[in-house]
């Protein structure tokens, strides 16, 4: 079944503590997503990665930082979560040629304390 | 830079009656507009898109979308709502290459027995 998986769904931790929330897709998609997703905001671009080894800052990077080592995975790391970035984050992938048509991950919802 | 402004941040219909939800765009180019689905606790799901064809077009679940370019809209319609279609509406724009898709604050849909 094609899917975009995320781990973990719910995370609950404390200001400071590194996290990496996983994103994995088995569509052999090259481009990939970070979004979060806050209310009455919508959603808005935390980074995206077109290939391998290629990453590009989207609306609201600060925070965080990515990778992409592998097609098929784009982590998404937070190096000292604080508590502005409580919030729900998505994974998407897509091919780079209808980036519109995105697969969406079910979410991680994160809590920093 | 474009974006898109949804009229209505929360809509409420009886069930078997029309749908209509809104969106306004704003482009400095020829547009490609989408109407994504987030049912609750799930990811996000392509409903439908223009892409510079057929001005009037059909997604899934008997959804459609007209582009009116005059009125820079691109307004979501269902002739009778189902229950199953609660959800959160979520209006995006891009344009042609490489640019990232940009959210509308989305429109949370219920429909009521």
């Amino acid at each position: 079944e094609a899917q975009v998986t995320q781990n973990p769904r719910y995370l609950i931790t404390v200001t400071g503590k590194k996290l990496t929330v996983t994103c994995s897709q088995n569509m052999n998609h090259e481009y990939m997503s970070w979004y979060r997703q806050d209310p009455g905001l919508g959603l808005r671009q935390i980074y995206y990665s077109m290939n391998v080894e290629v990453t590009d800052k989207g609306d609201v990077p600060e925070g965080y930082k990515v990778s992409r080592k592998e097609k098929r995975n784009f982590p998404l790391i937070l190096e000292s979560p604080s508590p502005n970035q409580t919030s729900l984050y998505f994974c998407a992938s897509s091919m780079l040629a209808s980036q519109y048509e995105q697969y969406f991950g079910p979410g991680t919802r994160l809590t920093v304390t | 830079a474009q974006s898109v402004t949804q009229l209505d941040s929360h809509v409420s219909v009886s069930e078997g009656t029309p749908v209509l939800l809104r969106c306004n765009y704003s482009s400095s180019y020829s547009p490609s507009l989408f109407w994504y689905v987030q049912h609750p606790n799930k990811g996000l799901q392509l409903l439908l898109k223009y892409t510079s064809a057929a001005t009037l077009v059909k997604g899934i679940n008997g959804f459609e979308a007209e582009f009116k370019k005059s009125e820079t809209s691109f307004h979501l319609t269902k002739p009778s709502a189902h229950m199953s279609d609660a959800a959160e509406y979520f209006c995006v724009v891009t344009v042609p290459g490489n640019t990232p898709l940009v959210f509308g604050k989305g429109t949370r849909l219920s429909v009521i027995a």
